[in-house]
């Protein structure tokens, strides 16, 4: 079963949109962590944010907002004012505390494509 | 301070032969992962190291692919007996200690079987 599912293939926008890209998550540990990372055209994963299962409280960092609602087992990201250097691939993962008891591996979603057109 | 690591950066090789690829960590990093990123497939957890612990192999997609690390640091994955299904960008990353903590990507090999 997937754990991570992003909806959204692609998601094309004009530049200074405001664009959310979603993230359901499905896990059995109370313990847990969610993070985003953003793949831009060099290839390069590069972190964004980890939130862990206990704070549910909503995140901002300058244009990048995120919410988390356990209710709903959702971890969206908001991107306010788009620019075009935001065009990437937002790719949101999980990890789970007892996952085959190994501790520590990301489980990806397959990642949303965005673009940011001038 | 200097990120993750791989080399090569890219690899084509034949069906049938042997590839072995090369990860430097970021220095401190106790933990240590292989993924694998593929058209179809997206990103594939492969194999984790923590410390000097056994490494957890569960995400190895078969038995020719192995991994090691050298030292608590460097570590280096195998290919043997390529095939074409192999092909795909394999990225290496590196975190302070396991699950709760960031982890940081290097650039990747991308790997091509003809």
């Amino acid at each position: 079963a997937q754990k991570v599912t992003q909806a959204q293939t692609e998601i094309s926008v004009v530049e200074k949109e405001d664009v959310t890209l979603d993230c359901v998550y499905e896990t059995r540990d109370t313990t847990y962590y969610l993070f985003w990372y953003k793949q831009p055209p060099s290839g390069e994963l590069v972190f964004l944010i980890r939130r862990n299962s206990f704070d549910e409280q909503n995140e901002i960092s300058g244009r990048y907002s995120w919410n988390f609602q356990k209710s709903t087992s959702s971890f969206n990201f908001t991107i306010t004012a788009s620019q075009v250097v935001d065009s990437a691939v937002y790719f949101c993962a999980l990890s789970e505390e007892s996952y085959g008891g190994s501790q520590g591996n990301l489980i990806f979603g397959k990642g949303t494509k965005l673009s940011v057109k001038p | 301070g200097a990120g993750v690591s791989q080399s090569p950066s890219n690899k084509v090789t034949e069906k049938g032969k042997d590839v072995e690829l090369r990860c430097d960590p970021i220095s401190g990093h106790t933990a240590l992962y292989w993924y694998r990123q593929s058209l179809g497939q997206g990103l594939e957890f492969l194999i984790y190291f923590q410390g000097n612990s056994a490494p957890d192999k569960s995400g190895l997609p078969s038995d020719r692919f192995s991994a090691e690390r050298t030292g608590g640091s460097v570590s280096t994955l195998t290919i043997q007996r390529t095939q074409q299904e192999d092909s795909a960008v394999y990225l290496c990353a590196s975190s302070m200690t396991s699950y709760s903590n960031e982890q940081f990507f290097g650039p990747g090999t991308r790997l091509t079987v003809l």
